[in-house]
């Protein structure tokens, strides 16, 4: 079945360094990926999407791109700020059955230091 | 706003009685989903539901149920509560169609089982 594999964590930075978290997928068909961000105390929410090959997702100075070839859409931010703390979800979109279920790689904890 | 709300933040209880998680949406989605969230497993799908009255197994739907009587709500239900129950329960809801397939959350209810 489908499935994502992100990398382990947590992830320790210091502010203003450059981010990535890498995120592989296995899915029959072309799902849409997403990563959702949790910030503590929280639910989760869509930080981007990208829903076709090339597609690149941004959204508050976080970046990723939809790449077929390596079955990856990494994360990447230029410059990290503490505020961006949080455990990060990479997501696909299985629409077997005609379902809109999204399925998600176990998260990934970033913590970012003054 | 759009909101998804479960009716509890905090929940305490013991080892064999029933418990009721219950979610509320206002964005009229056709889907909604309950996933428990536990460290190091990501976030994995008990059950959904794609109308009312209908339901579909997840991934570990084993010691869950789940009831949708009315589009808006939807219900996980511990009909024997035990401790390795103890976990953060998400409650999720989305369109039917690929444009609505964002997922939104609630804000988690952290059960307790002693």
């Amino acid at each position: 079945g489908d499935s994502v594999t992100q990398m382990e964590g947590p992830v320790t930075l210091s502010e203003e360094a450059f981010l990535t978290i890498n995120c592989t997928y296995t899915a029959t068909g072309y799902p849409s990926l997403f990563w959702y961000v949790q910030y503590p105390g929280e639910g989760l929410q869509l930080l981007l999407k990208a829903t076709k090959a090339d597609d690149k997702g941004s959204n508050k100075g976080f970046e990723a791109t939809y790449r077929k070839e390596t079955t990856s859409f990494h994360l990447e931010k230029g410059s990290v700020q503490v505020s961006d703390s949080a455990v990060y979800f990479c997501a696909l979109s299985d629409r077997s059955g005609g379902y809109n279920k999204l399925i998600f790689g176990a998260g990934t904890r970033l913590a970012v230091h003054p | 706003d759009v909101k998804v709300t479960q009716s509890s933040r905090y929940l305490v209880k013991r080892t064999g009685e029933k418990v009721f998680l219950e979610c509320v949406q206002d964005m009229d989605h056709e889907n909604m989903f309950w996933y428990r969230q536990d460290p190091g497993l990501g976030l994995r799908l008990i059950y959904f539901s794609y109308d009312v009255k209908m339901k579909e197994k997840g991934d570990i739907p084993e010691g869950y149920s789940v009831s949708r009587e009315k589009k808006e709500r939807f219900s996980l239900i511990l009909e024997s509560a035990s401790t390795n129950q103890t976990s953060m329960y998400l409650c999720a809801s989305n369109g039917a169609d690929r444009a609505n397939e964002k997922l939104f959350f609630g804000s988690g209810t952290q059960l307790s089982v002693l």
